[in-house]
């Protein structure tokens, strides 16, 4: 089993709709969660840290379940802006390196 | 602009030479990360410092690759006898690690090599 494992799509979703992604992960003792959006040939920008308790950022709720081992991200009234390739990224602790998905690549239809 | 920077952006080398790249972390970050990125891939871990010292490399990294922080500032990546297979997006990034933090990395732009 991969460390990291993201659908990789595309998702064609229309504007105005919901869409949301899954991420598994295979560590249990993984401690840290983030979801990064990375443009086309641009770097990756952090999006949001994923909480114990789940949290919202405007139309973007992160969601973790550690019994299932996946975090979830979810995108309210999509905007054509929110086309881009959404990396999940695991890390074991603050003191260990990030592990990257391959991502998951979304298109927002007009 | 106070984020991270790379230089070169880009970087065209013929197979077998050397090339290096450098990256200037945000300033009061402590700890500053090497990836490699190729295209449809998420990018993979080479290679990461906390402040001058070099704490885990990635196998990915032969033994054609090196990196330094001399000072604890920025960081140098070399690969030497490049081979086509290098030719991927190496990117920076770069945190600060603290008690009880939460650390989150930030990215540079990257230098996109190509061997030919």
């Amino acid at each position: 089993r991969k460390e990291v494992e993201q659908d990789p799509g595309p998702f064609n979703v229309p504007e105005g709709a919901t869409v949301a992604f899954n991420c598994t992960y295979s560590n249990s003792a993984s401690q840290s969660f983030f979801w990064y959006r990375q443009d086309c040939r641009k770097e990756p920008k952090l999006l949001m840290s994923v909480y114990s308790s789940g949290n919202e950022d405007g139309r973007f709720t992160a969601q973790l379940n550690r019994a299932s081992q996946y975090i979830s991200l979810l995108i309210r009234d999509s905007k054509l802006s929110d086309s881009a390739t959404y990396l999940c990224v695991v890390s074991l602790g603050r003191d260990d390196k990030i592990i990257f998905g391959k991502g998951t690549r979304l298109h927002i239809l007009p | 602009d106070t984020g991270v920077s790379q230089n070169p952006r880009h970087k065209i080398t013929k197979r077998g030479q050397n090339v290096t790249f450098r990256c200037d972390p945000i300033s009061e970050h402590n700890r500053l990360y090497w990836y490699r990125q190729t295209l449809g891939q998420g990018p993979e871990f080479l290679t990461y410092f906390q402040n001058e010292a070099q704490l885990e490399k990635s196998r990915l990294l032969s033994d054609r690759f090196s990196a330094e922080r001399p000072k604890g500032s920025f960081s140098t990546l070399e690969i030497q006898r490049t081979e086509q297979g290098d030719s991927a997006m190496y990117l920076c990034a770069s945190s600060n690690v603290g008690q009880g933090a939460i650390y989150e990395q930030y990215f540079g732009p990257g230098t996109r090599l190509t061997v030919t």
